[in-house]
């Protein structure tokens, strides 16, 4: 089955600096990447997506990269903001049929002021 | 248009009693999830219904966990005996016809 393995565990960037997590998949058959974004103790919110087909995709501050040849895929976060400070979880879509997310661990980001 | 609605949001109980959760999907979503959260570890996939059919659920721990979708509605996983290991946040998820999936707020549990 699929795995997802992301990195950084935790991420520390003061404000206005950009922030990357990294996330790898072993299921080549995967075709959607979903980013979630947890605060603490509400529910995890969808804030970007991508699939196989796109190499790259961008909304305003937030983007995410693909290279499938290579199974990974990241996320990116340009003039970070204290409220960008959560922990943000990558997924993959197990095979091909939709459905089933596989996560990794999750990055819990902090922006400082 | 509700969200994904859970309840309850929070429950504190002892080893070896049995607590059931509720989990109401978007209206006309027919795929409906459930994962957990352990320990500020991964979020874990359970199960997942397709109406009220169980489409996967090899993500169960073990057969205290019962889930359950009557009429395709709304679901409920039932913890028992619950353990302390079960304790954890968990989440309960849906879609349409698309990948998206969108969350609940959780259900915390806390197995004493």
């Amino acid at each position: 089955g699929e795995n997802v393995e992301q990195h950084p565990s935790t991420l520390s960037v003061q404000e206005g600096d950009s922030a990357v997590i990294k996330c790898t998949y072993s299921d080549s058959a995967s075709n959607y990447f979903p980013w979630y974004k947890q605060e603490l103790g509400k529910r995890p919110q969808l804030i970007i997506d991508i699939r196989s087909n796109v190499g790259e995709k961008k909304d305003q501050r937030i983007a995410v990269t693909l290279n499938k040849t290579a199974k990974h895929f990241s996320l990116h976060i340009t003039e970070t903001q204290p409220e960008d400070s959560a922990v943000y979880f990558c997924a993959a879509s197990e095979g091909n049929q939709g459905g089933k997310l596989i996560f990794g661990q999750g990055t819990e980001l902090s922006v400082k002021p | 248009e509700a969200g994904v609605t859970q309840f309850p949001s929070h429950s504190v109980i002892e080893k070896g009693q049995t607590v059931t959760l509720r989990c109401d999907p978007i209206s006309g979503h027919d795929n409906l999830y459930w994962y957990r959260r352990v320990m500020g570890k991964e979020i874990k996939f359970l199960l997942h219904f397709v109406k009220e059919s169980k489409q996967d659920e090899s993500g169960m721990p073990n057969n205290r966990f019962l889930a359950e979708r009557t009429g395709g509605t709304y679901s409920t996983l039932k913890v028992q005996p619950a353990e302390l290991e079960d304790s954890g946040v968990y989440f309960c998820a849906s879609s349409g016809q698309g990948n998206t999936i969108y969350f609940g707020e959780g259900s915390w549990l806390t197995v004493v």
